[in-house]
């Protein structure tokens, strides 16, 4: 069974830019949950989506927002990048039970100039 | 806000030896999740505990829980270099849409 795949898998990205990360999902997982992993904040839950609706979202400002697409795959978008939006963001996906595990994709590494 | 603390942050240990990495949550919940993520690597599952008093082993690690003091503990018994890696323990929050992490323990295990 394939894992969890995202793309692409570095991006640099100048300050003031916007850029989409791709997330394609376990097959047969609803779910997709993205999170932020950084040195300093360690990582932080971004939003989590369940059949194309946003069901949860985390602490983190308008310019980071996602979408879910009918095929589970899900897309996430941060827009007027700034140089503290370099991290590693991950994906994760899950049946989308509440005790269900959350299987993570190899990451997107974004740097931000 | 729901808090996940890990402690220690970074452990050397002796191949052969024993130790327990611990963390802490701020809010009730049942739901605990142990992670590893290698350097450059993604996170790998490694035990979901689903209620208070639950135990999971595989190899040399073990994981419990305990709801009630809001603590869940990974014990490594006689490491060896290959469990060389950061560990976290993550936290379910509001009914598995998201985890809260802690701050991952840095493991490295020398002879």
């Amino acid at each position: 069974k394939a894992g969890v795949t995202q793309t692409p898998r570095y991006l640099i990205k100048t300050r003031g830019q916007q850029v989409t990360l791709s997330c394609s999902p376990i097959s047969g997982h609803r779910s997709v949950s993205w999170y932020q992993q950084t040195p300093g904040q360690g990582l932080q839950f971004l939003f989590e989506y369940f059949s194309e609706t946003q069901r949860n979202k985390g602490n983190f400002p308008g310019r980071f927002s996602g979408r879910q697409f009918s095929n589970s795959r899900s897309e996430m978008n941060v827009s007027t990048l700034e140089l503290g939006d370099s991290a590693l963001y991950l994906c994760a996906s899950s049946l989308g039970g509440n005790t269900d595990t959350q299987y993570f994709g190899p990451g997107t590494r974004l740097t931000v100039l | 806000e729901l808090k996940v603390e890990q402690n220690p942050l970074f452990l050397s240990m002796q191949e052969g030896k024993n130790y327990t990495i611990y963390c802490n949550y701020s809010t009730t919940s049942d739901r605990l999740y142990w992670y590893r993520q290698d350097p450059g690597k993604s996170l790998e599952s490694l035990f979901v505990l689903l209620s208070n008093g639950a135990v999971k082993q595989e190899g040399r690690l073990m994981a419990s829980l305990d709801t009630k003091a809001r603590l869940s503990t990974l014990h490594i018994t006689a490491a060896v270099h290959d469990l060389s890696a950061t560990y976290f323990c993550a936290v379910d929050y509001q009914a598995g849409t998201a985890l809260i992490f802690g701050k991952g323990t840095t493991l490295s295990v020398s002879s």
